[in-house]
Parts: C-alpha cells; sequence; structure tokens
C-alpha cells in the first residue's frame, strides 16, 4: 500500500534555531515528491518538486533534498512568519499512464517563537 | 491572473441533505483534482480530470460522491444523502503538466470549502 508519513508530528522552534522535517515514503511507481507549505483556513501552497535521489531545491530559507527513501526539509534560521504545516505528497503514475493521483502525508506543525 | 476559487466557502448541511461544491481552476489548466482534509490531516486524494475526462476516481469514499468537469474547466463535487463523516475541507487544486518526465506537476489550491454536517 502507497503511504507517506512526516515526523515530527509538531515542532517549535526559537527563531533562528535550525532544524529538519522528515517525509519517509513507500509507494510504487514514484514520479516526484513534492513540499507545499499550508496556512490555518488556506488550500497549501506550492515550495518544491525533486524528481531524483540526490537532487536539491532551495527557496529563501528552506531546503529540500530527496534519497531513495525520504526527503528532508531543512530550514535555516527560520522566522516567525516561517510557522505553518508542512505536507509533503509524492506523485504516483498509474501503469496506464493517464490515471495519476497524489499521496500526501500528515504534515508537520512548525510554530517558530520570536 | 486569479487562482482557484471555490463556493460556497462554508456549508453546512443537515444529515441526508445533497450538496454541491464549486471549483473554477486557473483558466488553461488541463488537470484538476478534489481532496478531502480532515481536521490535522493532509489532504486524501478523491479524483482527477484532465480536461473533461475523469481520469481516476478511486478516491471517492463511496458512491454518495460524484464528481464532474462537462466542459474541461469548471468542476462539481456532489455529495448525496451526507453523512457526518463527510464532515471535512473539500479541496480543489488545478495544474498544467508540461512535457517531458521531469515536468512540474505542481498544483495550485484553492481555499477549501468547509462542510459540516449536523
Amino acid at each position: 500500500e502507497d503511504q507517506v508519513t512526516q515526523s515530527p508530528e509538531a515542532l517549535r522552534l526559537q527563531e533562528g534555531e535550525s532544524s529538519s522535517l522528515n517525509c519517509s515514503y513507500t509507494v510504487s511507481g514514484l514520479r516526484g515528491l513534492f513540499w507545499y507549505r499550508q496556512d490555518p483556513g488556506k488550500g497549501p501552497e506550492f515550495l518544491f518538486t525533486l524528481y531524483s535521489a540526490g537532487e536539491e531545491k532551495e527557496k529563501e530559507r528552506l531546503k529540500a533534498t530527496l534519497t531513495k527513501k525520504e526527503s528532508f526539509l531543512h530550514i535555516t534560521a527560520p522566522k516567525p512568519e516561517d510557522s505553518a504545516t508542512y505536507l509533503c505528497a509524492v506523485r504516483i503514475l498509474h501503469r496506464d499512464n493517464y490515471g495519476q493521483n497524489f499521496v500526501f502525508g500528515p504534515g508537520t506543525r512548525l510554530s517558530v517563537l520570536p | 491572473g486569479a487562482g482557484v476559487s471555490q463556493s460556497p466557502r462554508y456549508k453546512v448541511a443537515k444529515r441526508g441533505q445533497d450538496v454541491a461544491l464549486r471549483c473554477d481552476p486557473i483558466s488553461g489548466h488541463v488537470s484538476l483534482f478534489w481532496y478531502q482534509q480532515a481536521l490535522g490531516q493532509g489532504p486524501e486524494f478523491l479524483t482527477y480530470f484532465q480536461n473533461e475526462a475523469q481520469l481516476d476516481k478511486s478516491g471517492l469514499p463511496s458512491d454518495r460522491f460524484f464528481a464532474e468537469r462537462p466542459e474541461g474547466s469548471v468542476s462539481t463535487l456532489k455529495i448525496q444523502r451526507t453523512q457526518q463523516e463527510d464532515s471535512a475541507v473539500y479541496l480543489c487544486a488545478s495544474s498544467f503538466p508540461g512535457q517531458g518526465p521531469t515536468s512540474s506537476y505542481e498544483q495550485y489550491f484553492g481555499p477549501g470549502t468547509r462542510l459540516t454536517v449536523t
């Protein structure tokens, strides 16, 4: 069964305290891993796409990396405005190459305290 | 340009009522997805359209759930005979996939419709 897990469930950091969020997956037919940020009462907002092991993407204080079984979202010197729920998702392509769906993890709730 | 919009933003239904949730995707986006998000959980896939064709409906929880996109743009998710377990936020997302194995498949989400069944 296709499965995506994230850890920790919740994380509290002091402003400037760097850390990493983990996304582990067990899927067949993986065609991309995605990171999203979700603020309360809003839809998820796209951050990164990773396709192959060893790939890295950066945006401001965030860097995403990918291995064969997991991905990390590194947050360097976070600020209070980085507080949100961070979701990872994997894209699964069906054998017929037409159907596809995305399996999301439960998310990590990040709080950055000033 | 406008993003993905959804209406209504909030819906309260009595158990047994039918509801219809609307999604207006970004103009020109080929793919459209519906998700169900329970409180404190990640979005759960319901169904996927490519233009007007519904290519995957494996996530629809029961035959009370029905989705359509007749002209390949606006989509409607209909839930018949609502039950309390249907209470959730329903998210719509659209994307414009490019060509090739590393094309970008990022999705643009709407704000969601919060459905409460009493």
